[in-house]
């Protein structure tokens, strides 16, 4: 049972680059987000959508783009990196609202040089 | 403006010691509390999840108590292990229109030492 896959690991990137993280689950969950997490702060809601075609902003969306064309797949696009957007990004899923469990991917470290 | 506020920062326990960690919010309106461990390079893995109603839950050695009148939670770690060492993430919940939304704490790291 994968759960909540995100690739890439790790990534580098010049400033002005584009660059697409991938996530995926296999839970057939309809609620599926994007956070960042950045030293002595929470995880920041980045985007989310709550089912296939339907997609919103959270707390902190300028400088990315979300879709969602399936319920597995909700890829999340950096569209001209920044040293600010150098963080930890974490894909989430739950069944429904988040009033349950928040399963969480792996992680993408990502440095914008 | 909902805010989570957890303390300490930081906390270093010898193993097999108790500890606990606390979480203070001001989020309406109030839906769920819950607590999440964070490993180091790892995403955050759910503990325990307490709704209005609920005061007290436990998973193994973690037991969680929530007071929505004072709006706090704690965490309590009996006979801690080296395992535990891990970011402690309180992670509340509130109801905006149909939706639930959450807003996390910025977590209380242990290390548990020989």
């Amino acid at each position: 049972n994968a759960g909540v896959t995100q690739t890439p690991k790790f990534q580098v990137l010049k400033t002005g680059q584009s660059m697409t993280l991938q996530c995926a689950q296999d839970m057939n969950h309809e609620y599926m987000s994007w956070y960042r997490q950045d030293p002595g702060m929470g995880l920041r809601l980045i985007h989310y959508s709550v089912g296939a075609g339907i997609t919103d902003q959270g707390e902190v969306p300028n400088g990315y783009n979300v879709s969602r064309s399936t319920t597995e797949d909700f890829p999340l696009r950096l569209l001209s990196a920044a040293p600010s957007q150098t963080s930890v990004y974490f894909c989430a899923s739950s069944y429904g609202a988040p009033g349950n469990t928040i399963y969480f991917g792996e992680g993408s470290w990502l440095t914008v040089v | 403006k909902n805010q989570v506020e957890q303390s300490p920062q930081s906390l270093i326990i010898l193993e097999g010691k108790n500890c606990t960690l606390q979480c203070n919010y001001t989020v309406s309106p109030f839906s769920n509390l819950r607590w999440y461990k964070q490993d180091t390079g790892r995403g955050p893995v759910s503990l325990t999840i307490m709704t209005f109603s609920e005061n007290t839950k436990s998973n193994g050695r973690y037991t969680a108590t929530l007071d929505a009148d004072t709006k706090q939670s704690s965490l309590h770690i009996t006979a801690s292990q080296l395992s535990d060492s891990a970011s402690y993430i309180c992670v509340v919940g509130w109801r905006k229109a149909s939706y639930d939304k959450v807003i996390f704490g910025p977590g209380t790291s242990l290390s548990v030492i020989p």
